[in-house]
C-alpha cells in the first residue's frame, strides 16, 4: 500500500492564482482530511469528507472547495490565491471506529508559497 | 481551536529529565490521539486512547486518559536528543460526524 499520497510537494504561486492540491489513499479509508498548518502551530482542519459525495466545513474553510467524487480522491482547491494561504497542507484518512484500527494516516503534506 | 488545549505551547528540557504534556477537552472525547512531528516532516502516529483511564506506552513515551475522557497527558522518561520535536494531540468527539481537531502543538526541545 503507498498510503496517503500528495502532489506536489511545493508550490510557489502568484496571488490570484488557482490551482489544486491532489490527494489519495489507497487503503479503502471511508474519513479523509485537509489540515493546515503555520510555522510553529499546530494543525487546523479545512474540510473533511465522511465518505464519497460527502464533505463538510472544518475550522479554516474559507477561500478552499474540496471535492469526493470516489473513496480514494479528495482535492482540496483554492480560489484566489492569498498570501494567508502560505502553509503546509496535510491530508489525512483513517478507517471507521468500528474497524478497531484507530490510526490516522497522513501524507507527506505539501508546502505552498503564495507571492 | 478553543475546544482543545495544549500545555505547555514550548518546552526545554536537559536530557536526562522527564517531562508532561497536557491536552484539555472542553467536551468529552470519543478518542484522543497524539502524535509526533520532527521539524519540517510529517506526522508520526504515537498511540490513540479511548477508554477513560486507559494508559498507553511507546518506548519511553507514556500517555493517559483521564476517567472523564476530557484530559490527556503525555509523559517522556529520561528524554534524550531524538525526543526533540512537536507533539500534537487530536481529538475525536461523539456526535461530530468524523471531525477530528488538533491541539496548537507543544514544541519541545532536548539539551544534550
Amino acid at each position: 500500500n503507498a498510503g496517503v499520497t500528495q502532489t506536489p510537494k511545493f508550490r510557489i504561486l502568484k496571488i490570484g492564482q488557482s490551482m489544486t492540491l491532489q490527494c489519495t489513499q489507497d487503503m479503502n479509508h471511508n474519513y479523509m482530511y485537509w489540515y493546515r498548518q503555520d510555522p510553529g502551530m499546530g494543525l487546523k482542519l479545512i474540510y473533511y469528507s465522511v465518505g464519497a459525495g460527502i464533505t463538510d466545513k472544518g475550522e479554516v474553510p474559507n477561500g478552499y472547495n474540496v471535492s469526493r467524487s470516489t473513496t480514494e480522491d479528495f482535492p482540496l482547491r483554492l480560489e484566489l490565491a492569498a498570501p494567508s494561504q502560505t502553509s503546509v497542507y496535510f491530508c489525512a484518512s483513517r478507517p471507521p471506529r468500528t474497524s478497531g484500527f484507530n490510526e490516522q494516516f497522513f501524507g507527506p503534506g505539501t508546502r505552498l508559497t503564495v507571492l | 481551536s478553543q475546544e482543545l488545549e495544549q500545555s505547555p505551547q514550548s518546552l526545554i528540557v536537559q536530557e536526562g529529565k522527564n517531562l508532561t504534556i497536557n491536552c484539555t477537552s472542553s467536551k468529552t472525547l470519543y478518542g484522543l490521539y497524539w502524535y509526533k512531528q520532527k521539524y519540517g516532516e510529517g506526522l508520526i502516529f504515537l498511540m490513540m486512547l479511548q477508554k477513560g483511564g486507559e494508559e498507553k506506552s511507546h518506548e519511553k513515551i507514556t500517555a493517559k486518559l483521564d476517567e472523564k475522557k476530557q484530559q490527556s497527558s503525555l509523559h517522556i522518561t529520561a528524554s534524550q536528543p531524538s525526543h526533540a520535536g512537536i507533539y500534537l494531540c487530536g481529538a475525536d468527539y461523539y456526535n461530530q460526524g468524523g471531525k477530528l481537531i488538533f491541539g496548537q502543538g507543544t514544541e519541545l526541545s532536548v539539551k544534550p
